[in-house]
């Protein structure tokens, strides 16, 4: 069965400061990996996945993650933060064989000081 | 682009009445999920549905919840008679185009938040 944890509840950053907010996976078979953002009373956004191919994943608004299998990690980064990035961050991991149910990780809230 | 869509966004509802909650997934999409998020807690796996049956349940898809594809368009969660620790935020997702390489991304509909009083 596959599982996630998430190292820190929360993380602050200053502005500008990298951003890193670490996530380990379990899983029986290759995962898919995933990074989800929540906003305050909004519904989840889908940063960035990793599925197969490059280990090194861009997404949106600045975010890459990369997959270090022998690590069993897919932590985020963000090389300079901005207010906007504050957020609720859920890393997620998936697999075929359970008709693609995601599992996610207990969340890191991301606080970023002016 | 197309979206998940829930209502209600919220409903108030009293201790032992029953709730639907309804979605509407991408038209195009085959997996059909509800997530449950209890306040400042983690987002946890209810159910999935495909090809008109539940695939897969988690432990607290208990007897008191159930869900239906009633059309080719809604996908609704029961609560049939509705406790106080069900008032959590209730996501929709789904997932798994018919014409799109499967990537396994969910897309996920805004939520509703059911308190029970």
């Amino acid at each position: 069965a596959q599982s996630v944890t998430q190292l820190g509840s929360h993380v602050s950053v200053s502005e500008g400061a990298l951003v890193l907010l670490r996530c380990n996976y379990s899983s029986s078979v290759p995962p898919y990996l995933f990074w989800y953002v929540q906003y305050p009373n909004q519904g989840l956004q889908l940063l960035l996945k990793y599925t197969t191919g490059a280990t090194l994943v861009k997404g949106i608004n600045g975010f890459e993650a990369e997959f270090k299998k022998s690590e069993t990690s897919f932590h985020l980064t963000k090389p300079s933060a901005h207010m906007s990035d504050a957020a609720e961050y859920f890393c997620a991991v998936s697999e075929v064989a359970g008709g693609f149910k995601t599992i996610f990780g207990a969340g890191t809230r991301l606080f970023v000081k002016a | 682009e197309p979206e998940v869509t829930q209502t209600p966004s919220h409903q108030v509802t009293q201790m032992g009445q029953e709730v639907i909650l309804r979605c509407v997934p991408i038209s195009n999409h085959l997996y059909f999920y509800w997530y449950r998020q209890i306040l400042g807690q983690k987002v946890e796996f209810l159910v999935s549905f495909y090809n008109n049956e539940i695939s897969e349940k988690s432990e607290i898809f208990d007897d008191q919840f159930s869900v239906e594809r009633p059309d080719g368009s809604n996908f609704t969660l029961k609560i049939r008679s509705t406790k106080l620790e069900d008032s959590a935020m209730y996501f929709c997702a789904s997932g798994t185009s018919r014409s799109n390489k499967n990537t396994g991304e969910l897309f996920f509909g805004e939520g509703s938040r059911l308190t029970v009083l």
